[in-house]
């Protein structure tokens, strides 16, 4: 069935370091990604999404880019800040599938 | 708007108690999801209803019963909690196969 692997957390990092947070996945067929991100005591927003081979997705200064020759679709970040402090996921959903399928997820922390 | 919003915040059950999670959507959106979300695990889907008067099971339905009430409202009932249930439910909402998932706050449940 289809699979989401993200890198084992946690992630501490200092404020303005380079972020990456690693995901690949395993599917059937040709799935979109994306990035949901839950902030403490919150619910999950949409980080971004991309819907095919190739495709950027972007928002508030992250980007994932879909590479299925790797099946991947690693998270990234120039320069983090406390603000980021959040848990990440990676998540697919297949055509005409009504499920996303969630990866474990990756708690970040940034220290000032 | 409210967005997707979730009653209760958070309940303690004895093992062997039932209980009801609320769950409404004020954005007109056709299809509504329960996930579950435990450490580790990222978030499971338990039971899904992708329009008003269906509802089909998802990874981990065992244990637990929906009601599709109206398009607005999706309810999670628990008939004999058990300690295995302790987890944060989630609540969603999308318009179509391809729209964004929308989450409500969630609800942290502990059974006793």
């Amino acid at each position: 069935g289809d699979s989401v692997t993200q890198m084992e957390g946690p992630v501490t990092l200092s404020e303005e370091a380079f972020l990456t947070i690693n995901c690949t996945y395993t599917a059937t067929g040709y799935p979109s990604l994306f990035w949901y991100v839950q902030y403490p005591g919150e619910g999950l927003q949409l980080l971004l999404k991309a819907t095919k081979a190739d495709d950027k997705g972007s928002n508030k200064g992250f980007e994932a880019t879909y590479r299925k020759e790797t099946t991947s679709f690693h998270l990234e970040k120039g320069s983090v800040q406390v603000s980021d402090s959040a848990v990440y996921f990676c998540a697919l959903k297949n055509q005409g599938a009504q499920k996303l399928v969630f990866g474990q997820g990756t708690r970040l922390t940034i220290n000032p | 708007n409210a967005g997707v919003t979730q009653t209760p915040k958070f309940q303690v059950l004895k093992t062997g108690q039932s209980m009801t999670l609320q769950c409404a959507q004020d954005m007109n959106h056709n299809s509504m999801y329960w996930y579950r979300q435990d450490p580790g695990m990222g978030l499971r889907l338990i039971y899904y209803s992708a329009s008003e008067g269906t509802t089909d099971k998802g990874e981990v339905p065992n244990g637990y019963n929906v009601s599709r009430l109206n398009k607005r409202e999706f309810s999670l009932r628990l008939e004999s909690a058990a300690p295995s249930q302790t987890s944060v439910y989630f609540c969603a909402s999308r318009e179509g196969l391809a729209g964004e998932q929308f989450f409500g706050p969630g609800t942290r449940l502990t059974v006793l």
